[in-house]
Order: C-alpha cells, then sequence, then structure tokens
C-alpha cells in the first residue's frame, strides 16, 4: 500500500477564498483522522471518522472548517472562507483500531498559506 | 480530557550522546503510550509505544518506560546518530481520543 495519501502538498491562497484538502486513506483502515499542527499549539486533532461516519468534530475549530467521508477511500476537510490564522500544516492520518487498538499512519501532510 | 506535556522543547547532543526525553500525562485511565518522530517535510511515523501493562520496552537503540504512579514515560535514545534528527512527540491514550504533547526538537551534532 502506498500509505495515507493527502493533496494538495502545498496550497497557497488569499484570504476569503476556499479551500479543500484531499486525503486518501489506507485501504482497510476503519478509522480516517484530520490534525492540524501549528507552532504554536502542535497537533490538534480536528476530526475522526470510523466507517465513514463522523464521530467527533468537537475540534473542528469553527463553523468554517468541515469534512467529509464520502466513502472508504477518500476525505475532504474544507476552509471556506479561508482567514491568515489558518495557516498550518493539516494532517490526515488513519488506523485500523482506535486509542490503544490501531497505530496512526499519517500522510505527509498539506501546507496550506493563507495571505 | 487527557493533558500531555513534554519536554525539552529542544534537546541538541554530540553524536554518540544519550538522548533522553519526558513526558507527562493527566488522565489515570489512559493506557497506551507511542512516540512519533516527525522529519522535515514529513508525517509523524510511529517508532515506538508502550502500554499500561509493561514498565519498560526497548527496540534496538531506542527504549521507552513508564511510570503510572507518577504518570510520565520517556524515550531514551542511545548512540545517537545524526539521522536521529528529528521531532519527537509523544502521545497518550486511553479507550477513544490520542492526546499529542508538543514536541521535541532534537538535533544531534556530528
Amino acid at each position: 500500500d502506498a500509505g495515507v495519501i493527502q493533496s494538495p502538498r502545498h496550497e497557497v491562497t488569499e484570504m476569503g477564498q476556499e479551500v479543500t484538502l484531499r486525503c486518501k486513506p489506507i485501504s482497510g483502515h476503519d478509522y480516517l483522522f484530520w490534525y492540524r499542527q501549528t507552532m504554536m499549539r502542535g497537533l490538534e486533532l480536528l476530526i475522526y471518522f470510523n466507517n465513514n461516519v463522523p464521530i467527533d468534530d468537537s475540534g473542528m475549530p469553527e463553523d468554517r472548517f468541515s469534512a467529509k467521508m464520502p466513502n472508504a477511500s477518500f476525505s475532504t476537510l474544507k476552509i471556506q472562507p479561508s482567514e491568515p490564522r489558518d495557516s498550518a500544516v493539516y494532517f490526515c492520518a488513519s488506523s485500523m483500531g482506535l486509542g490503544n487498538t490501531g497505530e496512526l499512519f499519517f500522510g505527509e501532510g498539506s501546507r496550506l498559506t493563507v495571505l | 480530557g487527557e493533558n500531555v506535556e513534554q519536554h525539552p522543547s529542544t534537546l541538541s547532543v554530540q553524536e554518540g550522546d544519550s538522548a533522553v526525553i519526558k513526558c507527562t500525562y493527566s488522565d489515570s485511565a489512559s493506557n497506551y503510550f507511542p512516540w512519533y518522530k516527525q522529519e522535515l517535510g514529513k508525517g509523524p511515523q510511529l517508532i515506538i509505544d508502550i502500554r499500561s501493562n509493561v514498565g519498560e520496552k526497548k527496540d534496538q537503540r531506542i527504549a521507552v518506560t513508564l511510570n503510572k504512579t507518577a504518570k510520565h514515560f520517556s524515550l531514551h535514545i542511545t548512540e545517537t546518530q545524526p539521522e536521529d534528527s528529528a521531532v519527537y512527540f509523544c502521545a497518550a491514550s486511553g479507550n477513544n481520543d490520542m492526546r499529542f504533547g508538543a514536541g521535541t526538537r532534537l538535533t544531534v551534532k556530528p
């Protein structure tokens, strides 16, 4: 398997524009996670899915953020409208289990810069 | 919820020396403690983990220790090499979400 695949790797956009980040988890993994990484706040869990269903979105910062998982092999994280403070690296990760029952496999991240 | 603190935030060692990174956690229900290594431009990757029924685990040059009473755990890297230079994250998890420490940037000087 190629691992967790994220796109785009880099995105530069202007404030107010819509941003869509994409993720393909490892085949057979039932859990998918979206994390945000910044210098100030480290790695923050935004939302996670189990079998394509959102389970916990308490980490999603605002209504401007939304995430979907239409099928087992694809998820999107959308920011609309984007703001400069959304600049960060966004990671998607997948696992076979939750917490102590499954190793988290991370993608290489999408670096977002909002001007 | 769980709160994980990690120290130091930066660590510089000479090649061949040992490096130790320490973490504390707050939730006594946490029972799984993985360590991740993040190289520049990459996502974090699991390097070793320990469960609460074990006090120590070793894998070649890396080892983790866990003190459940004190709620702290540590990563030990011996005979460090330049390729060990990276950011290391500890994490703590119970049955549900996993919380990460803030990370330690380790630099191994040749």
